[in-house]
């Protein structure tokens, strides 16, 4: 079974302060997604990455940034974190075309 | 443009009902794949059908079943026999190819089963 594994099911973080949330996966899947949940809204995709060291710009990329420095690995960061950045985080992993996405718990992250 | 509707935002359904969850896409490809998932409370996404434009046959596992219907952009989710357990949101994605590897989700379906 894929094992996509985020680091923290909970975060609380200030207003201003650099948060990190990290991905891993164990299928050596080449793709790797993060989105953002929130209701009503359904699942957006805040950037992806096809490969190491490459990532392109979902829908809502704005105050955001990733790392993929290892395949296994997909970092999502705030650089400045703010109160709309309050939200549940997913992560995702996808091998070959046409294959599902498989997803971790996901973080529920608090702006305060 | 890539794009999935799930109109029904909540429903309620008792126990042993059957229910359908609807899921209407549009797409230019002519080649694409559609996705349901289900997302308990806990909160995971967890994978349920795949299913590739080229083949409209229905499936059937077990309570579930899934309807495709390429003449009306149509891929409907009915759970048979609904139990508590069934209690999630679910959400209806498309995967075009020559996109990244996107998905294109619906902004889901809260299903409450009242025992």
């Amino acid at each position: 079974d894929v094992k996509v594994t985020q680091s923290s099911r909970y975060l609380v973080k200030r207003t201003g302060e650099k948060v990190f949330l990290e991905c891993v996966q164990d299928m050596d899947h080449e793709n790797m997604f993060w989105y953002r949940q929130d209701p009503g809204l359904g699942l957006r995709l805040i950037y992806f990455s096809y490969d190491v060291k490459m990532k392109e710009k979902g829908d809502i990329p704005e105050g955001y940034s990733v790392s993929r420095e290892k395949k296994e690995r997909f970092s999502l960061i705030l650089e400045s974190a703010s109160t709309n950045q309050t939200s549940m985080y997913l992560c995702a992993s996808r091998g070959r075309t046409y294959q599902p996405q498989h997803f971790g718990d996901g973080t529920r992250l608090s702006i305060l | 443009a890539q794009k999935v509707t799930q109109a029904q935002t909540e429903i309620s359904v008792v126990e042993k009902e059957d229910v359908t969850l609807d899921c209407v896409y549009e797409t230019r490809d002519t080649t694409y794949y559609l996705f349901w998932y289900k997302q308990p409370p806990s909160g995971e996404l967890v994978f349920l059908i795949r299913r590739n434009s080229f083949d409209e046959q229905n499936e059937i596992s077990g309570r579930y079943s899934w309807n495709f219907q390429k003449s009306t952009s149509s891929f409907n989710f009915t759970i048979t026999a609904s139990q508590v357990v069934d209690s999630a949101v679910y959400f209806c994605a498309l995967s075009p190819p020559n996109t990244g590897n996107q998905f294109y989700f619906g902004t889901g379906t809260s299903l409450t089963v009242i025992p």
